[in-house]
């Protein structure tokens, strides 16, 4: 069976330190990937997408970037955090090339920027 | 910028009340409509994946239906049920996998 560990679950970090979150997939090849922030009283935003590796899409300029080293390996990173960089944070999979496919989402990570 | 629109934003309702929730979409590029309930403290988890225009799921008390010619899709609740309060987001999925979730409908189902 497939599943998707997200860590840490908490990260408190100070304004300028660097960030990086990981993501990874067990049981499944070339899964969709995908990273999402809910900030607070709002809906999930899409940040990045990746349909294989190396692949990545930006969806809202940011100061954030991802990286997909591996197949089922997703990174989200920041070089210098800011205050507006606190959220919740998570990350999803879908099979790739089948429509009738659910996301499947990770345990999520509460970050705050202090 | 793809818009995913949810509507109403929040709904108290009483035990036994049945509900239901809006979800608009863009008309071009479909390719699926996925509805999630996600529970405080859990993570999302889907409740629908509708692909054709005029899909009709249902799963219990919950039934979604969908229109992609005029990008909308409606979620209703069959006498709501104190477990049912979480909150509903529905995701428009474009060609090229893109998943865009709406800001979702917080539901509180009061006993």
């Amino acid at each position: 069976s497939q599943t998707i560990h997200q860590w840490p679950a908490t990260l408190v970090q100070p304004v300028g330190s660097p960030l990086s979150l990981e993501c990874t997939v067990e049981g499944t090849s070339n899964p969709n990937l995908y990273w999402y922030r809910q900030a607070a009283g709002r809906g999930l935003q899409l940040l990045f997408y990746s349909v294989g590796i190396g692949q990545i899409s930006s969806e809202v300029p940011q100061n954030l970037s991802a990286s997909r080293p591996q197949d089922r390996q997703f990174i989200l990173s920041s070089k210098k955090l800011l205050l507006s960089d606190s959220g919740f944070y998570l990350c999803a999979w879908s099979k790739s090339g089948q429509r009738n496919t659910e996301a499947f989402f990770g345990q999520g990570t509460r970050l705050t920027v202090v | 910028i793809l818009n995913v629109e949810q509507s109403p934003q929040s709904l108290h309702v009483q035990e036994g009340d049945s509900t239901n929730f809006t979800c608009s979409f863009p008309s071009s590029n479909f390719y699926a409509l996925h509805w999630y309930r996600w529970e405080t403290a859990k993570s999302p988890e889907a409740l629908f994946v509708m692909t054709l225009n005029g899909d009709e799921k249902k799963k219990g008390r919950i039934s979604a239906t969908l229109n992609t010619k005029e990008g909308y899709s409606y979620l209703y609740i069959k006498g709501s049920q104190p477990e049912d309060s979480a909150t509903y987001l529905c995701a428009f999925v474009e060609y090229g996998n893109k998943l865009v979730f709406g800001a979702g409908t917080i539901l509180r189902v009061k006993s």
